[in-house]
């Protein structure tokens, strides 16, 4: 059964740091990766979603690779904000289409 | 606008009455779910969808139902809620073409008394 794993749970970090939230799975044989931002008391913004035949993405400040041989990605946040903080979550898609969700890093940038 | 339309928001209730969360979505997704987040169990699938008339169970879904009868609408159904429902709950869907990107909606907070 998949299991997806976020390391660290939480973390605090001053305005302006580069940072890397961690993801791993342990059954390789996933369809995409996808990694989101939740707000306290809100839904869930997809941040960006990586194929298994692709080995990065990229949107504006963040970075998001995936190693599916070893089971990790990693989402990389450039010079980072106060309107940054929040909770990321990564979910993997099997093959039956269903999402496993790590329970996430909840992040804080402080000014 | 592309969206999921959850409602109600915000609900308490009481042991036992009967009560749906409705969510619909505009985009033509065939893929829609729903989910509840408890605090340090993370987001857990309830019940899923692949298209009209088409359901499956997630990991928890004792104690709801759902139908699919048209595309857009994925009610989830609680015949008769408990305590240990209350919860956050959330709708979502996706297409099967394209970036499969996962759209959620705002989430449904409820409260069984």
């Amino acid at each position: 059964k998949q299991e997806v794993t976020q390391i660290p749970a939480a973390l605090s970090v001053p305005e302006g740091e580069n940072l890397v939230l961690n993801c791993s799975f342990t059954d390789s044989a996933i369809y995409n990766l996808q990694w989101f931002r939740q707000d306290p008391g809100k839904g869930l913004t997809s941040l960006l979603l990586i194929q298994s035949s692709q080995r990065e993405q990229t949107s504006g400040r963040l970075n998001a690779s995936l190693d599916k041989s070893s089971g990790r990605s990693t989402l990389y946040i450039a010079a980072s904000q106060p309107g940054d903080s929040a909770t990321y979550l990564c979910a993997v898609r099997g093959s039956q289409g269903n999402l496993i969700f790590g329970k996430g890093t909840k992040l804080s940038v402080k000014p | 606008e592309a969206q999921v339309t959850q409602n109600p928001r915000y609900l308490i209730t009481v042991t036992g009455k009967k009560l749906t969360v409705t969510c619909s979505q505009n985009m033509n997704h065939e893929y829609m779910s729903w989910y509840r987040q408890d605090p340090g169990l993370g987001l857990r699938q309830i019940y899923y969808s692949m298209n009209v008339e088409v359901t499956d169970k997630g990991d928890v879904p004792e104690g709801y139902k759902v139908s699919r009868k048209e595309k857009r609408n994925f009610p989830l159904i609680l015949e008769s809620p408990s305590p240990n429902q209350t919860s956050l709950y959330f709708c979502a869907s996706r297409g099967f073409s394209g970036a499969n990107v996962l759209t959620f909606g705002a989430g449904s907070r409820l409260t069984v008394l």
